[in-house]
């Protein structure tokens, strides 16, 4: 089946400091992912829909220049987040979807800004 | 208004309950269906696609009623290992939106 793969599943870093997050199709084209955050006991909330070839779509509150997306091939989506500070500590993970049938996850990245 | 609305609970059941989870979603036009199951610090899976017709998956049941808008998902004969957070999930245009997950702990 398809799968999407995630990398890191797990960074620290310094406050101030910037990571970058990528998301890999691994058997399909995925002209459109989605960027997903999600709190502690609190469910997925959509970030950001990363298009391949143009300018991520972002939801609202959500910073552009903070969180940038970039979407340069049809199997590679990459978020980093610029400046991160501890309030940005957060699971971040990615899906994409083969046409119209489900959506597949990637693993997650859990991000510790310290 | 959110796209989707589930009770968060949680849920504590006795081993071999059975449990339902309702989810409503405010767009009409929504094409697709999903329960995914989330286990702590893990990526969603897919439990089940949800058709119009109603589906059956061992335990597992999932209707959809298009009129009103929601969908269900019925466990029965719960086991402990289907302590998890399951999530509604609706297709939309395109764009998957998610229900804030309800919280399910089979207790022994």
């Amino acid at each position: 089946g398809a799968v999407v793969s995630q990398h890191p599943s797990r960074v620290i870093c310094k406050s101030g400091t910037s990571v970058k997050i990528e998301c890999r199709s691994l058997d399909f084209q995925a002209t459109t992912m989605f960027w997903y955050r999600q709190f502690p006991k609190q469910s997925l909330m959509l970030m950001a829909t990363s298009n391949e070839g143009s300018k991520a779509t972002y939801e609202q509150g959500v910073e552009k220049d903070k969180f940038l997306i970039n979407h340069a091939s049809l199997t590679l989506s990459t978020l980093t987040v610029t400046s991160a500070h501890p309030e940005d500590s957060s699971f971040y993970i990615c899906s994409a979807f083969p046409g119209s049938t489900e959506a597949f996850f990637g693993q997650g990245t859990r991000l510790t800004v310290v | 208004r959110k796209e989707v609305e589930q009770d968060p609970g949680p849920f504590n059941v006795p081993e071999g309950a059975t449990v339902a989870f309702n989810c409503t979603y405010s767009n009409s036009a929504s094409q697709s269906f999903f329960w995914y199951r989330q286990d702590c610090r893990k990526e969603p899976k897919l439990l089940m696609s949800v058709y119009s017709s109603g589906n059956e998956d061992g335990r597992f049941t999932a209707q959809l009623n298009r009129a009103s808008q929601y969908i269900s998902l019925l466990i029965r004969d719960s086991k402990l290992s289907d302590s998890a957070t399951y999530l509604c999930v609706v297709n939309t245009g395109n764009q998957f939106y998610f229900g804030t997950g309800t919280s399910l702990t089979v207790i022994p």
